[in-house]
């Protein structure tokens, strides 16, 4: 069985950073591109950035609205997908959750962390 | 950026009443589409992949259809169980972007 658990939330002031962490089971990270969404209190789904697999050399994409401040990683050796955050603003406030993708598709999803930037 | 417009914002309807959802992407996206259930304090739940697709253990009560650049989601009978917010989300291309979502409601 699929799971994706995140963990990592909380608060944190403005221009702080956050690492929020995947922990996946029952398949294999490393062939499985990988999401992450997130969902500001009350708002829709905003997708935030995408690692690909190791075929294709975990190559990374992200949003506008992240580039430069977040980094998506993995941890091969912990099966476990990482979300760096620096830099954050009140407008990163969210529900962050880890994505499966299987051929280029959302497939699973994890319960989600809650990051909360308040000055 | 592909722009993802759902419409209507929010619908009621009764039970047993089949209830479509549509989906409009600013430029065309062949069947790059999916859809996403997303119920009240709970994390989404994918679908409809590729439009039209089922994923597994969806039930057959939803379908998809469409191309390019309008799609739609169908519920062909309502139940309470259904009440949930449903997003649609393109892959054609970078960024991946979602509708603002659909709110489904019993009357």
């Amino acid at each position: 069985e699929v799971q994706l658990v995140e963990s990592g939330g909380g608060l944190v002031q403005p221009g702080g950073s956050l690492r929020l962490s995947c922990a996946a089971s029952g398949f294999t990270l490393s062939d499985h591109y990988m999401d992450w969404v997130r969902q500001a209190p009350g708002k829709g789904l905003e997708w935030v950035g995408r690692t690909r697999n190791k075929v294709r050399s975990y190559t990374t994409e992200y949003a506008a609205s992240v580039k430069g401040r977040f980094t998506i990683s993995r941890d091969g050796s912990e099966n476990s997908l990482y979300l760096q955050m620096n830099s954050l603003k009140n407008e990163d406030t969210a529900v962050y959750y880890c994505v499966r993708i299987v051929n280029d598709v959302v497939e699973d999803w994890g319960q989600g962390t809650l990051v909360t930037v308040f000055s | 950026d592909i722009q993802m417009t759902q419409s209507p914002s929010s619908l009621s309807a009764s039970v047993g009443d089949r209830v479509t959802i549509t989906c409009r992407a600013s430029q065309g996206i062949r069947k790059s589409l999916v859809w996403i259930q997303q119920k009240p304090g709970k994390a989404p739940k994918s679908l409809i992949y590729g439009a039209s697709s089922l994923q597994s253990g969806v039930p057959s009560k939803f379908s998809g259809s469409g191309s390019g650049t309008e799609f739609t989601l169908t519920i062909s009978s309502l139940q309470p169980e259904d009440c949930a917010t449903y997003y649609c989300q393109q892959y054609g291309g970078y960024p991946l972007t979602f509708g603002q979502g659909t709110k489904v409601e019993i009357k």
